[in-house]
């Protein structure tokens, strides 16, 4: 089992929906959660981090994580054709100083 | 200010020959990393620095990858005797801490062609 897994997609919406992306980890040791977005050709950037279990929202963007579940997310709303992009979703583990990160999840905002 | 900075941003080198990678992390910035992200893959960790800490190589694909970082800053990837498998980007990322909320800030990558 891959530590961090993630559907490779391609998620296809509609311009101003909501985009859900979802991630699962496998090491109930993990502590931090991390979004990054990565356009093509581009390195990753981060959007937003987690480490607690609940919601945490940063203007269109909210991050839910489910430590029981071992579930993160990150939401986009009013979603736009700029937001096409690689969604990379990273575990640190506790005791690590390490990004482990998945595959990504590459997102289509349709006009 | 400036961001993390990698040289060269292309490299194509010939089956067998050593290649060194470069990175100047974030001033102050102490932790620093070294990734590679093979076409429409995710970023696979190689390594890592904190401080005057051991490193952590535990990413390493093979004896022929090796890294250091010099006066807590800038960072040299070497690999020995490239294989067609070592084409890849090689991103280098640095943060200002680790733990819990530690963000990386990446480089633009190094691409790497080995004929």
């Amino acid at each position: 089992q891959k530590e961090v897994e993630q559907n490779s997609g391609p998620l296809s919406v509609p311009e101003g929906a909501i985009a859900s992306l979802n991630c699962t980890y496998s090491d109930r040791g993990s502590q931090s959660f991390f979004w990054y977005r990565q356009y093509s050709g581009k390195s990753p950037e981060l959007i937003m981090f987690i480490y607690s279990n609940g919601d945490k929202e940063d203007g269109r963007f909210t991050a839910q994580l489910n430590k029981a579940s071992q579930y993160v997310s990150l939401l986009i709303r009013d979603s736009q054709p700029s937001d096409s992009a690689t969604y990379l979703c990273a575990v640190i583990r506790y005791g690590q100083g390490n990004l482990i990160f998945g595959k990504g999840t590459k997102l289509s905002v349709k006009p | 200010g400036a961001g993390v900075s990698q040289s060269p941003s292309n490299k194509v080198t010939e089956k067998g020959k050593d290649v060194e990678l470069r990175c100047d992390p974030i001033s102050g910035h102490t932790a620093l990393y070294w990734y590679r992200q093979s076409l429409g893959q995710g970023l696979e960790f190689l390594i890592y620095f904190q401080g005057n800490s051991a490193p952590d190589k535990s990413g390493l694909p093979s004896d022929r990858f090796s890294a250091e970082r010099t006066g807590g800053s800038v960072s040299t990837l070497t690999i020995q005797r490239t294989q067609q498998e070592d084409s890849a980007v090689y991103l280098c990322a640095s943060s200002p801490w680790t733990g819990e909320s530690s963000p990386l800030h990446f480089g633009n990558g190094t691409r790497l062609t080995v004929t």
